[in-house]
Formats: structure tokens, C-alpha cells, sequence
């Protein structure tokens, strides 16, 4: 199975900083993969596909990229609402692999 | 709007068996790949089972194989987990999420979960 190994595990910042959390993948997935955030108490919600791909409604501040077996996602402007735990996920192939999660803090 | 609303989630003893079941609507249940994602208490996501937009093919993690078997009514625009031999470490909420195509892709709509207890 493909791992995902996501860093940092927590992250702290303050409102308006400029976030970066890194995915990396055990072999290459191409751009085959996603970014979703979680809020406690809620369901995952999807951020970003095929990589760098925004989802329908999703603020424009969120983006992510790379390719192969290096991922990013980076919030350009952290909001009070953007404190949340983020997964990524791998879906190369059909058994999926999620990251170990970063939480996001207010600092 | 897309709705998936799960149910019967427990408390079972280990060892113990039960179904868990998934209603959608407000998309064409048919056209596209389902899949169960369960979080442990405290923890992180951890991808159970994928089902093809048909039934015809279907995957599991390696840590529920041979004791977990997703299946789907696409007549009742439903999805199913039958759990077997529960362990401890099946406790967990578990969600029903669409995937975004047929086959698998990105999860785009999540359930709210249902919540496993095995515990005697």
C-alpha cells in the first residue's frame, strides 16, 4: 500500500499568516491526490483535487501543488475559520491511503 | 442536494457481527463509486472500502479484509458495511462518502457517521 506521511502534525499561526503543510507519498501517485478539511465534530470536507484543483465554493485562498511524490497545500491568508485539522489522500490506486492529519492552532 | 445519512452503529461484544447502511439522495445513486471511511476516537481517517459504480468491483484496507464486505442497492439508493469478527480496534465513526466518479477518485460528499462500539 501507498503511505502518506503529512508534517507538521500540529501546526501553530495566527490570523492572516501564510500556512504550508507538505504530503509526501511512498512512491509516486502522479497528481492523484486530494486535500480535505476537518472541523471537530464534522465530516471531512473536500479542499483540493488531482493536486492543485479547487473545489466548487472553496475560498481561493487555499491552493495546492506538486506532483510525483511531493504535495502541498498552503493557505495564503489564514481566517478564523480555517483552524481545522487537514488530511491528505492518495487515490493512485484503488486501496485509498489518508495522512496522518495537521492540526492547524490558533498560536 | 447531496445527502448520505448512515446508520446502525452499536455497542457489540468482540467477536460479534453487524450491518451498517448508507442512504443517499440528491444525485444519481448509480453513476458514481461509494466508499466507508472510519475515524477512531481522537484519531485520524482511515480508509475502510470502495465499491464500484456497479457493485462489480470492490477493495478493502488490508487491516478489515476478510471480515468487512461493502455492498450496494443501487435500486434503493443504498450502501452497506457488513462487519464480522469485531475487534476493539473497530471502534471507530464511520462515514459513507461519494466518490466523485465511478471507479475512485476524490470523496466529495461525506456522511455525518455512525458510531461503532465494540466493547464487552
Amino acid at each position: 500500500d501507498i503511505q502518506m506521511t503529512q508534517s507538521p502534525s500540529t501546526l501553530s499561526a495566527s490570523v492572516g499568516d501564510r500556512v504550508t503543510i507538505t504530503c509526501r507519498a511512498s512512491q509516486s501517485i502522479s497528481s492523484w491526490l486530494a486535500w480535505y478539511q476537518q472541523k471537530p465534530g464534522k465530516a471531512p470536507k473536500l479542499l483540493i483535487y488531482k493536486a492543485s484543483s479547487l473545489e466548487s465554493g472553496v475560498p481561493s485562498r487555499f491552493s495546492g501543488s506538486g506532483s510525483g511524490t511531493e504535495f502541498t497545500l498552503t493557505i495564503s491568508s489564514l481566517q478564523p475559520d480555517d483552524f481545522a485539522t487537514y488530511y491528505c489522500q492518495q487515490y493512485n490506486s484503488y486501496s485509498v491511503t489518508f495522512g496522518g492529519g495537521t492540526k492547524v492552532e490558533i498560536k | 442536494e447531496v445527502q448520505l445519512v448512515e446508520s446502525g452503529g452499536v455497542v457489540v461484544q468482540p467477536g460479534g457481527s453487524l450491518r451498517l447502511s448508507c442512504a443517499a439522495s440528491g444525485f444519481t445513486f448509480d453513476d458514481y463509486a461509494m466508499h466507508w471511511v472510519r475515524q477512531a476516537p481522537g484519531k485520524g481517517l482511515e480508509w475502510v472500502s470502495l465499491i464500484s459504480w456497479d457493485g462489480g468491483s470492490t477493495y478493502y484496507a488490508d487491516s478489515v479484509k476478510g471480515r468487512f464486505t461493502i455492498s450496494r442497492d443501487n435500486s434503493k439508493n443504498s450502501l452497506y458495511l457488513q462487519m464480522n469478527s469485531l475487534r476493539a480496534e473497530d471502534t471507530a465513526l464511520y462515514y459513507c462518502a461519494k466518490d466523485s466518479g465511478g471507479t475512485v477518485g476524490p470523496l466529495d460528499y461525506w456522511g455525518q457517521g455512525t458510531l461503532v462500539t465494540v466493547s464487552s
